[in-house]
């Protein structure tokens, strides 16, 4: 069965500071990973997924992530954090080709 | 075009009473998926449908947990009896056929569900 831990369900940097939210996996078959961002009171928007080749994937808003098979992980970062930036971030691995199993949610806090 | 819609955006209710979520998916889209988010939790998985075959139930915490789906369209989402501990955002997903590849999740908004 497919697992997702988040570390750290709070973090907070300063606004030009870097981002790093931190996710490790549990996978029986080669994964395929995601981040998701969820604003105040608005569904899940996808950042950015990997699913073969390129270890490296770039998302939406200046957001990257690698994926690293021998440490089973797949953080997320952002070389200089904004404002805009805050918010509940969800890293998640597919299970089968269907459902999404997600981690608990890392809450980015960004102050000026 | 439009997203996934969902309704109510809030919802009350009292202990013991019944409710019912509905979520409308992105035209077109033959799978959808309801997920629950509980205070502090990640989202978890509560039933998957692909078409007209059978759901994938899997994920229901009980049987007072139910949903229906007519064809490619709306769902509903049915909590009978409610308990304290069924207070979450439930969510919604909608993707294109999912046939040995992945196809990407649409989230709606969700419905918040406070028992009281």
């Amino acid at each position: 069965a497919q697992s997702v831990t988040q570390l750290g369900s709070h973090v907070s940097v300063s606004e030009g500071a870097l981002v790093l939210l931190r996710c490790n996996y549990s996978s029986s078959v080669p994964p395929y990973l995601f981040w998701y961002v969820q604003y105040p009171n608005q569904g899940l928007q996808l950042l950015l997924k990997y699913t073969t080749g390129a270890t490296l994937v770039k998302g939406i808003n200046g957001f990257e992530a690698e994926f690293k098979k021998s440490e089973t992980s797949f953080h997320l970062t952002k070389p200089s954090a904004h404002m805009s930036d805050a918010a509940e971030y969800f890293c998640a691995v597919l299970s089968g080709y269907s459902t999404l199993t997600f981690g608990k949610g890392t809450m980015l806090l960004v102050s000026p | 075009g439009a997203g996934v819609s969902q309704s109510p955006s809030n919802k009350v209710t009292e202990k013991g009473k019944d409710v019912e979520l509905r979520c409308d998916p992105i035209s077109g889209h033959t799978a959808l998926y309801w997920y629950r988010q509980r205070l502090g939790q990640g989202l978890e998985f509560l039933i998957y449908f692909q078409g007209n075959s059978a759901p994938d139930k899997s994920g229901l915490p009980s049987d007072r947990f139910s949903a229906e789906r007519t064809g490619e369209s709306v769902s509903t989402l049915t909590i009978q009896r409610t308990q304290q501990e069924d207070s979450a955002v439930y969510l919604c997903a909608s993707s294109r056929r999912v046939s040995g590849a992945y196809n990407e999740q649409f989230f709606g908004p969700g419905t918040r569900l406070t028992v009281l």
